[in-house]
């Protein structure tokens, strides 16, 4: 079936680190990628998502490359603010799943000032 | 355009009652979603409904049930709670499927509803 593994959290990085999160997936086919953000008390917001071989999805810094031979959709960010801690979420959806999201763990990210 | 909204945001109930949340999806989505949240399992998904029909179900127990009405707005209902359906329950809509084309996937959640059971 269908599944999507994430680094083992949590993550603490100071103001202006560089961020990596790692994700990988399992999956028949061309499945499409996703990552969401979710904020203390908030439900999740989409932060980018790719949806084939090679494609990049960015927004607000963040960035992320679709790597079929890997099966890898790692998040990153250049320089990470305080603002940007939350729980990060890699999913994937397939076609033949409907609107179905498969979701990693979730990864906890703080950042400090 | 109003998001996801779910009502009610807080629940508390005890063990063997039963319980209904709500979920109003953005205007013009026919697709709503629910997913269940827990420390433990994470995300799993629960159902879909897409113009009132369940259109996608995940593994869990017939406790869990759905509806949707014709104004796309949709119910989940979980009867004879057990301490581990303590949970943030999570609405998502979206507008796949609904065009010639598939087009693509984009969920929006709401804030959820949490449940408590004791």
């Amino acid at each position: 079936g269908n599944s999507v593994t994430q680094m083992e959290g949590p993550v603490t990085l100071s103001e202006e680190a560089f961020l990596t999160i790692n994700c990988t997936y399992t999956a028949t086919g061309y499945p499409s990628l996703f990552w969401y953000v979710q904020y203390p008390g908030e439900g999740l917001q989409l932060l980018l998502k790719a949806t084939k071989a090679d494609d990049k999805g960015s927004n607000k810094g963040f960035e992320a490359t679709y790597r079929k031979e890997t099966t890898s959709f790692h998040l990153e960010k250049g320089s990470v603010q305080v603002s940007d801690s939350a729980v990060y979420f890699c999913a994937l959806s397939r076609v033949t799943s409907g609107s179905r999201l498969t979701f990693g763990e979730g990864t906890q990210l703080t950042v400090n000032p | 355009k109003a998001g996801v909204t779910q009502t009610p945001r807080y629940l508390i109930k005890t063990r063997g009652q039963q319980v209904t949340l709500s979920c109003s999806p953005i205007s013009g989505h026919r697709s709503v979603s629910w997913y269940q949240q827990t420390p433990g399992q994470g995300l799993q998904f629960l159902f879909e409904y897409f113009s009132e029909t369940q259109r996608n179900k995940g593994n869990f127990p017939g406790r869990f049930s759905g509806r949707q009405f014709s104004n796309s707005r949709s119910e989940m209902n979980v009867s004879t709670l057990e301490l581990g359906d303590s949970a943030l329950y999570l609405c998502a809509s979206s507008s796949w499927g609904q065009g010639y084309f598939l087009g693509e996937n984009i969920q929006y959640f709401g804030a959820g509803t949490r449940l408590s059971v004791l």
